[in-house]
C-alpha cells in the first residue's frame, strides 16, 4: 500500500546533526499527523495539521520542528536531538470531517540518535 | 492514571482458540472508539471501529460500555496470521480526530 509514504525509513544521526523526515499522502486527505512510538510505550501524538494549519503541538520540545507546505506533504525537521529521542516516527493522514474518520499511517522512520 | 489502559500480554494461544482483550479509558468525553492492529515493525492499521451497540466483522467482535468506560475485542477461531499487537484507541472531541492510543496487547497464536 502506498497511501502514505515516509522517507527515510531508517536514520542514524548524531546529537549535533540536522535532518528532516518527509511524509507524503496520496489519499486526498486534509489532516496530517506526526506520532512518536517508543519501545513499550503508546503512540504519542506530536503535531496535527488541519488544512495546512498547525492545530496541535502536544508539548513537543523545540528540537522538533514541523512543516506542512501543502495538504499532501509534511516534514519533521530535527536538530540537536538527544538519545532518548530514538524511536519510530509515524506520519498519518485523515479526512478530518467527522469523529469517525480513519487515520492511515505511513510505514514510519526508525530513528537512532547516537 | 493512563488515558487508555490495556493488559500488555502477551497472550499465547493455540490456533482455533477464542481470545478476549479488554481496555479501559479515563476520559468520559471520549467520542469514538477503535481497535487498531500493529504487526511487528509495521505501522498501525485500523481493524475496526467500536459502536455502542457492539459490532462484528467476521471472527472479530467489539463491544463498548460507556458507563464503565470499557472496550473489548473478541477474536474467535484464532489464526496464525492474527499474531500482532492490538491497540485500543479512543478519540476525543475537538473538531479533528485526536486519537489516544493504549500501549497495546500482544497476541501470539501458535500451531
Amino acid at each position: 500500500e502506498t497511501g502514505v509514504t515516509q522517507t527515510p525509513r531508517h536514520l542514524v544521526m548524531g546529537m549535533t546533526n540536522k535532518k528532516s523526515l518527509k511524509c507524503e499522502q496520496h489519499l486526498g486527505h486534509n489532516a496530517m499527523y506526526w506520532y512518536k512510538q517508543s519501545a513499550k510505550k503508546p503512540l504519542e501524538l506530536m503535531f496535527v495539521y488541519n488544512f495546512k494549519e498547525q492545530t496541535e503541538n502536544n508539548s513537543v520540545p523545540s528540537r522538533f520542528s514541523p512543516e506542512c507546505p501543502n495538504s499532501s506533504h509534511l516534514f519533521l525537521h530535527l536538530h540537536t536531538l538527544q538519545p532518548e529521542d530514538s524511536a519510530l516516527y509515524l506520519c498519518a493522514s485523515s479526512q478530518a470531517s467527522s469523529y469517525q474518520e480513519t487515520q492511515y499511517f505511513g510505514p514510519g522512520t526508525r530513528l537512532l540518535v547516537l | 492514571r493512563k488515558e487508555v489502559e490495556q493488559d500488555p500480554g502477551p497472550f499465547n494461544v493455540p490456533e482455533g482458540a477464542t481470545v478476549a482483550f479488554n481496555c479501559t479509558y479515563s476520559n468520559s468525553a471520549s467520542q469514538s472508539f477503535f481497535w487498531y492492529r500493529q504487526d511487528c515493525r509495521k505501522e498501525p492499521k485500523l481493524l475496526m471501529s467500536v459502536y455502542s451497540s457492539g459490532n462484528e466483522d467476521g471472527r472479530f467482535t467489539a463491544q463498548l460500555n460507556r458507563a464503565s468506560q470499557y472496550i473489548s475485542l473478541l477474536i474467535r477461531d484464532s489464526k496464525l496470521s492474527d499474531s500482532a499487537t492490538y491497540l485500543c484507541v479512543v478519540s476525543l472531541s475537538g473538531g479533528y480526530n485526536k486519537l489516544i492510543f493504549g500501549a497495546g496487547t500482544r497476541l501470539a497464536v501458535h500451531p
